[in-house]
Formats: C-alpha cells, sequence, structure tokens
C-alpha cells in the first residue's frame, strides 16, 4: 500500500521563478493538505484540497495556489519565488470521513526547494 | 504570534530513562493535541493525540498529558529507546467549522537518546 508520495525530491530554482510541486495521497484517502516547514522551524499550514476545491487557507500570500485532480493527487504552485520560499514542502493526506477523529495526518517525505 | 510552543530545542536522555517533551499553547480554541515524530529525510509520522476533553492518553511506551488550565502539554516516553531519537513536533487542532486536520506546529524538539 502506498503512502503519500511526493515529487520531486528536491529542486532548485532562482528568484522570480515558479515552481510546481506534486503529491499523490495515500490509498483511499480524498483530503490533501499542505505544509511548509523553514529550516528550523515546524511545519506551517498553506492550504487544503478535497473534492477538487481548496477548503481552508493558511496565513499565505497569493503566490500560492494549488489544485487537486479527479483522482485526488493535488499539486502545489508558488509563483514569483522569493528567498524565503526556500523550505521543505511536505504533502498531507487523510481521509475525508474517518469515524473518530485523531487528527492524524499521513505525509509525504516532503520537497526540498531551495531559491538562489 | 507562536501559537504552540516548544522552548525545549533538544534534549538527551540515557537508553531505558524517561523521556519528557514540553509543549505550550496559547489559543484556547484548539481542541485536540498530537505529537509528532521526524526522523531526517522523511516526513512527519502521528505517534499519539489528546482530545481536550481528557487529560491523559495512553499508548504502549508513549502518554502525553494535558494540563488545559496551565495551556500545557507533555509527552513521556518510557523507557527511551536509542531508535526514538528523533526531532518531536507538537501541534494542535480546532475540531470542526471546517478546521479539521488544520495543525498548528511547534518548531520541534530534538531528543537524543543515548546507549
Amino acid at each position: 500500500d502506498a503512502g503519500v508520495t511526493q515529487s520531486p525530491t528536491h529542486l532548485i530554482k532562482t528568484r522570480g521563478q515558479q515552481v510546481t510541486l506534486r503529491c499523490s495521497p495515500k490509498s483511499g484517502h480524498d483530503t490533501v493538505s499542505w505544509y511548509q516547514q523553514a529550516l528550523g522551524q515546524g511545519p506551517q499550514f498553506i492550504f487544503q484540497y478535497y473534492e477538487e476545491e481548496e477548503r481552508q487557507r493558511g496565513n499565505f500570500p497569493d503566490r500560492f495556489s494549488g489544485h487537486q485532480f479527479p483522482n485526488y493527487s493535488s499539486e502545489l504552485n508558488v509563483n514569483a519565488l522569493l528567498l524565503g520560499d526556500s523550505a521543505l514542502y511536505l504533502c498531507a493526506s487523510t481521509p475525508r470521513t474517518s469515524g473518530v477523529y485523531t487528527g492524524e495526518l499521513f505525509f509525504g517525505e516532503g520537497s526540498r526547494l531551495t531559491v538562489l | 504570534d507562536q501559537q504552540v510552543k516548544q522552548n525545549s530545542p533538544s534534549l538527551s536522555v540515557q537508553e531505558g530513562r524517561i523521556s519528557i517533551l514540553n509543549c505550550d499553547y496559547t489559543n484556547s480554541m484548539f481542541d485536540y493535541f498530537l505529537w509528532y515524530k521526524k526522523y531526517p529525510a522523511e516526513g512527519p509520522t502521528f505517534l499519539i493525540s489528546i482530545s481536550s476533553i481528557k487529560d491523559k492518553n495512553e499508548d504502549g511506551r508513549f502518554t502525553v498529558f494535558l494540563n488545559k488550565s496551565a495551556k500545557h502539554l507533555s509527552l513521556h516516553i518510557v523507557p527511551s529507546q536509542p531508535g526514538d531519537s528523533a526531532v518531536y513536533f507538537c501541534a494542535a487542532s480546532p475540531l470542526g467549522g471546517g478546521s479539521n486536520y488544520k495543525l498548528t506546529f511547534g518548531k520541534g524538539t530534538l531528543l537524543t537518546v543515548n546507549p
């Protein structure tokens, strides 16, 4: 049973460029969340998708956008990259309905973005 | 404004002893509190959680204690094992109102268990 998979694992961009990160949720999961983890910090919530719509959003500018496809996979897009966007981007999935709530998210290994 | 705080960046304990990791929060709207463990080059993995209506939850060697009046929770690991060496994140979440699974994380505590 495949867990959450993310691609690419590492990438380097320059300021002003655009980047797209991809995520496939764990089998049986239909809700995808994205988190940004800067160096020395905890993960910070970017947004959450289910039923192909953005449902919740954290305190991130509009340069950060996303998409969810009918197969539940998701993309995170960041435009006009800044040096401060350098971070590990984590995708997490959950089943939309799962009995007793535990708050458990299933994370992928992340995509490490370096902006030069 | 950090709503979830882990004030100890690191903790070192001997194998077999107890590890106690602490976490404070400021937002009274949090309903669920969680601990995640992260190894290098891996994503965080869920460890244990506790609802705000409880004060203790236990799962094997891991116990989480919640003190709502003090807005404080702690994770106890007994006995500690070298394989427990990792970064531990405290996280909190509101429940309902469309906020399920919107976690707020602390900065993490690096636990090192020495053989």
